[in-house]
């Protein structure tokens, strides 16, 4: 029963191509996130929801597309993948009480 | 704007050995702090966290106080093991409306050998 999961684990795919890798959460939580994190290990923030409403969006191009169908789903497709988009892409969920974000496991996105 | 500091990696240590990984924070108001950790391979696992000053945060032999005299969270153990290797980032949570906007270190990869 995991609490925040988020498919594809690995995606190897080819520069130009479209992808979208998908989040979901059982924990009740009604604030979703995206976080990145780059070669050097460095996390940032993306993009985060709050029931279906955008509430931070960073600096972020404009080929990441972040769509929250409900409070249970944030799915990130990016577009026109470009070699710099490789990364590992972090969902994350945090409810309104004491702040803590809890993290799914990853998807490990590579551009060749 | 609110930032986090670490020191650098990587810290090798023996198994057994006292762990210290420092961190410090900058930030407006006052701030939730948590230590997550990576393991090899793996994704980010909260590890502890402290949601206001002289608050003690613990956990798997893990332990971090909130310091807001000198606006540290520095990570402590008292006796490593081979399966702590891992990278550990501290960070700082602050509110943008309903949303927790997490702001982290640099991680500080640890090594621990036999």
């Amino acid at each position: 029963d995991t609490a925040v999961s988020q498919t594809p684990k690995y995606l190897v795919t080819q520069m130009g191509n479209d992808k979208s890798i998908k989040c979901e959460q059982n924990l009740g939580h009604d604030t979703m996130y995206w976080y990145k994190q780059d070669s050097k290990k460095f996390l940032k923030i993306m993009f985060s929801y709050n029931n279906k409403e955008l509430i931070i969006n960073e600096t972020v191009p404009n080929r990441f597309s972040p769509k929250s169908p409900d409070k249970a789903h944030l799915n990130l497709h990016i577009n026109s993948l470009e070699l710099g988009d490789s990364a590992v892409y972090f969902c994350a969920s945090s409810g309104d009480v004491g702040n803590t974000i809890y993290f799914g496991e990853g998807s490990w996105l590579t551009v060749v | 704007g609110n930032s986090v500091t670490q020191m650098e990696g990587p810290v090798t240590l023996s198994e057994e050995a006292f762990l210290t990984i420092n961190c410090t924070y900058t930030a407006t108001g006052y701030p939730s702090l948590f230590w997550y950790v990576q393991y090899p391979g793996e994704g980010l696992q909260l590890l502890l966290k402290a949601t206001k000053a002289d608050d003690k945060g613990s956990n798997k032999g893990f332990e971090a106080t909130y310091r807001k005299e000198t606006t540290s969270f520095h990570l402590e153990k008292g006796s490593v093991q081979v399966s702590d290797s891992a990278v550990y980032f501290c960070a700082l949570s602050d509110r943008t409306g309903t949303a927790s906007k997490l702001t982290f270190g640099t991680g500080t990869r640890l090594q621990v050998t036999l």
